[in-house]
């Protein structure tokens, strides 16, 4: 029941965007993104809410297909910092646990 | 500052020394979550807790127990620790369950 979470693993130049997905297999309350660095806590980017409510980030968007069970992160015009691991968290309808999925490693390169 | 506090960052312990890892938060959240992080697996819950003495199972929760008597601590107790138990620990706290998280530095155990 753990969330889908691809592409695995991306290398990207500077300035490139980038697209990461996260699908479950069941009905989601919310979905929330985090990035973390080598060694460091997990931190806060995006939150999305079933019925469309978003709270996060100004340079990071992501939608939220309730039908679909699926979430996208979309990171444009990349910079060096942006490099790390994102995690989607997944809270579902009817329960209390939250559930993350195993992580897209993200390189941006000079 | 706002931030959620684990003690301690790093620990080296034999197997079967009980031991237990605090997490303080001063957000007044009353979600408050431990997770293990494993190369490749990602974030496992562990415990979480809704509120004050309101505490559930996550996915992971054998050979670890919790408590929560006041809303701003929720310390994960290993009473008798084994080398699977080897891992890094996160502590996170929120308004609510499904609401975003936030996480403490991380634990680093070592049980040998």
């Amino acid at each position: 029941q753990q969330p889908v979470q691809s592409p695995q693993a991306v290398i990207l130049r500077e300035g490139e965007d980038a697209v990461i997905n996260c699908s479950s297999s069941k009905a989601l309350y919310s979905v929330h993104w985090y990035r973390q660095k080598h060694g460091e806590a997990p931190v806060f980017l995006m939150i999305l809410l079933k019925g469309g409510e978003q709270k996060g980030h100004e340079k990071i968007s992501a939608s939220f297909n309730e039908k679909k069970q699926q979430s996208s992160l979309y990171l444009t015009a990349s910079q060096l910092s942006y490099s790390g691991t994102y995690f989607c968290g997944t809270y579902t309808t009817g329960g209390f646990k939250t559930i993350f999925g195993a992580g897209t490693r993200l390189f941006v390169k000079a | 500052e706002a931030q959620v506090t684990q003690n301690p960052r790093y620990l080296i312990t034999v197997t079967g020394k009980k031991l237990t890892v605090t997490c303080s938060q001063n957000m007044n959240h009353e979600y408050m979550s431990w997770y293990r992080q494993d190369p490749g697996l990602g974030l496992r819950q562990i415990y979480y807790s809704m509120n004050v003495e309101v505490t559930d199972k996550g996915d992971v929760p054998e050979g670890y127990k919790v408590s929560r008597k006041e809303k701003r601590n929720f310390p994960l107790i290993l009473e008798s620790p084994s080398p699977n138990q080897t891992s890094l620990y996160f502590c996170a706290s929120s308004f609510g369950g499904g609401r975003e998280q936030y996480f403490g530095p991380g634990t680093r155990l070592t049980v040998t």
